[in-house]
């Protein structure tokens, strides 16, 4: 998984303003991701996932990007509006049932 | 409403006193699974279970007991709690291996 920090890092953005959310994953045999958005007080909710063979998929407003050659992986977040802001999480699993979870980057938009 | 509901969502508690935290899913999913959530540690895997009576370790099953008895229910166990399991506690369902698991709300334990 991920190596794990002290330190949650956080981006902040002006509301209307494209995000992006990196995140960098360890194991090379990994090859199904989510990325998950955590708002204060709830459990983890399901944004978007991709397989490992491809590369980009789009959702509504998210576009997740995967790049095997460097283990990364990015969230897009279109248009950021204020509900964007929560705790984002990379989840990797190399087909096991266990999902290895980031740290998670605070994403706060700002109005 | 497709959920996976988990209950107590707070409980303090007292060193040795056993406790269990109920989690059921109305999904129909083979996959369940406890995770805890500590700053800076991220989400880590306590136990998972792929089907009825079928469970197994993940990173840090260590104090914790789970069950399988019924596909909606997979209950979580602390035989003898201690303060090192203060934490946040989510249990989770999957329909099966890569698919994203879909959380509860969330179970804040503290144990004094």
């Amino acid at each position: 998984g991920e190596n794990v920090g002290l330190h949650l890092p956080t981006l902040s953005v002006q509301e209307g303003d494209n995000s992006i959310i990196n995140c960098a994953y360890s194991n090379s045999a990994s090859d199904y991701f989510i990325w998950y958005k955590q708002e204060s007080g709830k459990g983890p909710q399901f944004i978007i996932d991709i397989r490992s063979n491809m590369d980009k998929r789009q959702g509504q407003r998210v576009t997740v990007l995967l790049n095997k050659t460097v283990k990364h992986l990015s969230l897009q977040i279109a248009a950021t509006q204020p509900g964007d802001s929560a705790v984002y999480f990379c989840a990797e699993t190399a087909g096991a049932n266990n999902l290895f979870f980031g740290t998670g980057t605070r994403l706060t938009v700002i109005p | 409403e497709a959920q996976v509901t988990q209950n107590p969502r707070y409980l303090i508690t007292v060193t040795g006193k056993k406790l269990t935290v109920t989690c059921s899913q109305n999904m129909n999913h083979e996959y369940m699974s406890w995770y805890r959530q500590d700053p800076g540690l991220g989400l880590r895997q306590i136990y998972y279970s792929m089907n009825v009576e079928v469970t197994d370790k993940g990173d840090v099953p260590e104090g914790y007991k789970v069950s399988r008895k019924e596909k909606r229910n997979f209950p979580l166990i602390l035989e003898s709690p201690s303060p090192n399991q203060t934490s946040l506690y989510f249990c989770a369902s999957s329909p099966g291996i890569n698919y994203g698991y879909t959380f509860g709300s969330g179970t804040r334990l503290t144990v004094v």
